[in-house]
């Protein structure tokens, strides 16, 4: 079965402490995973992907395929985090799942 | 910049109406996809197409159709809505080309109440 879980539905944390934002999937093939943001009012866009392997906003995320996790990170968060945070997953044939989401609060 | 449109922001229909949405992206890509948005469930793949007149079932499909007649047109059809079915619709597309450059673009939505 293809599955993205996002453990968390809701996340808050201080500006300035860091953030992860955890991410499950189950894929028996080799997965093409992708974070993607949803601003408020704004449409969703990608924010980054594993085989890029690159820091978008300084945000990071390392795919384990031991733990068939791929957890988006933050050391420093900031104010304009805060965002609705998906986890998508690209099977065979393009197809593309998401998982539930996290809505990260940053308080000030 | 890739545009993806839908052509209503908000929708309001009633009960056993055929309802459409309709979405147009302007870049030449290959895959085209519909999803349903809803609060704690995420993003819910409804169909999605990979080439002009073939469409993929996704998680989702039931009490929905699909019409991709010309590439750049993706349409979601509601045979008869149901209230169940009130919820954010987003389009998508992508190049379908793989590496990297592949990623989904993203239309506004279609907020759509059925009463």
């Amino acid at each position: 079965a293809q599955r993205v879980t996002q453990p968390e539905k809701l996340l808050s944390v201080f500006k300035g402490a860091p953030v992860e934002l955890k991410c499950n999937y189950s894929y028996s093939g080799s997965p093409e995973l992708f974070w993607y943001v949803q601003y408020s009012r704004q449409r969703l866009q990608l924010l980054l992907r594993h085989i890029s392997r690159e820091s978008i906003k300084g945000f990071t995320a390392d795919l384990n395929k031991g733990e068939t996790s791929f957890h988006l990170k933050k050391p420093f968060a900031q104010e304009e985090d805060s965002a609705m945070y998906y986890c998508a997953l690209e099977t065979s044939y393009d197809k593309v799942i998401f998982g539930p989401g996290t809505s990260l609060s940053v308080i000030p | 910049d890739v545009k993806v449109t839908q052509s209503s922001r908000y929708l309001v229909k009633r009960t056993g109406e055929k309802v459409f949405l309709e979405c147009v992206q302007d870049m030449d890509h290959e895959n085209m996809f519909w999803y349903r948005q809803d609060p704690g469930l995420g993003l819910r793949l409804i169909y999605f197409s990979y080439d002009v007149k073939m469409k993929e079932k996704g998680d989702i499909p039931e009490g929905y159709s699909v019409s991709r007649e010309k590439k750049e047109r993706f349409s979601l059809i509601l045979e008869s809505a149901s209230t169940n079915q009130t919820s954010m619709y987003l389009c998508a597309s992508s190049p379908g080309q793989g590496g990297m450059d592949e990623k989904l673009f993203f239309g506004s939505g279609t907020q759509l109440s059925v009463l």
